[in-house]
């Protein structure tokens, strides 16, 4: 089974630039995360997509991030214009279920793709 | 104060010597994730539990839900089990609907 595929895997852009990244989940998973990780830190969520819907993106600074999901399976997050503190890992995860329909017993394992790593100069 | 805590942050072990991470959560989860990060940035999932304990090959891991607490335990460690081990509560505010609230991370290294 193939897993997440991410692209691409690392972009070197200037302050104030336009950047793009791209994520396929694993194929049938209705759940697609977008993860920040800055430099020794944990990743933190920024939106969170069940289908082509958004659920959470309560933490996606909204000012110059936008992420979509249109036909409920690719994804792509974008950064416009970017600052220096964006420079981060950026993570796609997916997961099979939504998280109303987990069961009892059955937990809704993320997994996650290789990452973007963005450094913006 | 984060939701995740994790300990130590930073471990140097020699080859076969045992390891212990430690995580605390201060907020009602559903399960724990134990994912194992590489240098490329890649996330793989190790365990995902919600009581008692779980061993697959020389990873061990336990959680305690009443304490709060989870552990991952290397035996025999390796040098390609030098990673960084993060902790993350399915649940807390920092996770979303559904997301999970990451611990910083354990940087591991192990010695040969």
């Amino acid at each position: 089974e193939a897993g997440v595929a991410q692209s691409p895997r690392y972009k070197i852009i200037e302050k104030r630039q336009s950047v793009a990244f791209w994520c396929n989940p694993i194929s049938g998973h209705a759940t697609l995360y977008w993860y920040q990780q800055i430099l020794g830190q944990g990743p933190k969520l920024l939106i969170q997509f069940q289908n082509n819907g958004v659920v959470d993106d309560s933490q996606l600074p909204k000012d110059r991030f936008s992420a979509e999901r249109l036909k409920g399976v690719d994804s792509t997050l974008k950064i416009q214009p970017a600052k220096l503190e964006d420079s981060a890992v950026y993570l796609c995860a997916s997961s099979l279920m939504p998280g109303w329909a987990r069961l009892r017993v059955q937990w809704n394992e993320q997994f996650f793709g290789p990452g973007t790593r963005l450094t913006v100069l | 104060k984060n939701e995740v805590e994790q300990s130590p942050q930073n471990l140097t072990a020699q080859e076969g010597e045992f390891i212990t991470i430690n995580c605390s959560y201060s907020v009602g989860i559903s399960a724990l994730h134990w994912l194992q990060q590489h240098p490329g940035g890649g996330i793989v999932s190790l365990f995902m539990l919600s009581s008692g304990k779980k061993k697959h090959g020389r990873l061990i891991a336990t959680i305690n839900i009443q304490e709060k607490h989870s552990s991952l335990h290397i035996t025999a460690s390796h040098p390609r089990d030098s990673a960084v081990y993060i902790c993350a509560a399915l649940g807390g505010s920092g996770g979303g609907a559904d997301g999970l609230t990451f611990g910083k991370g354990t940087h591991l290294i192990i010695q040969p």
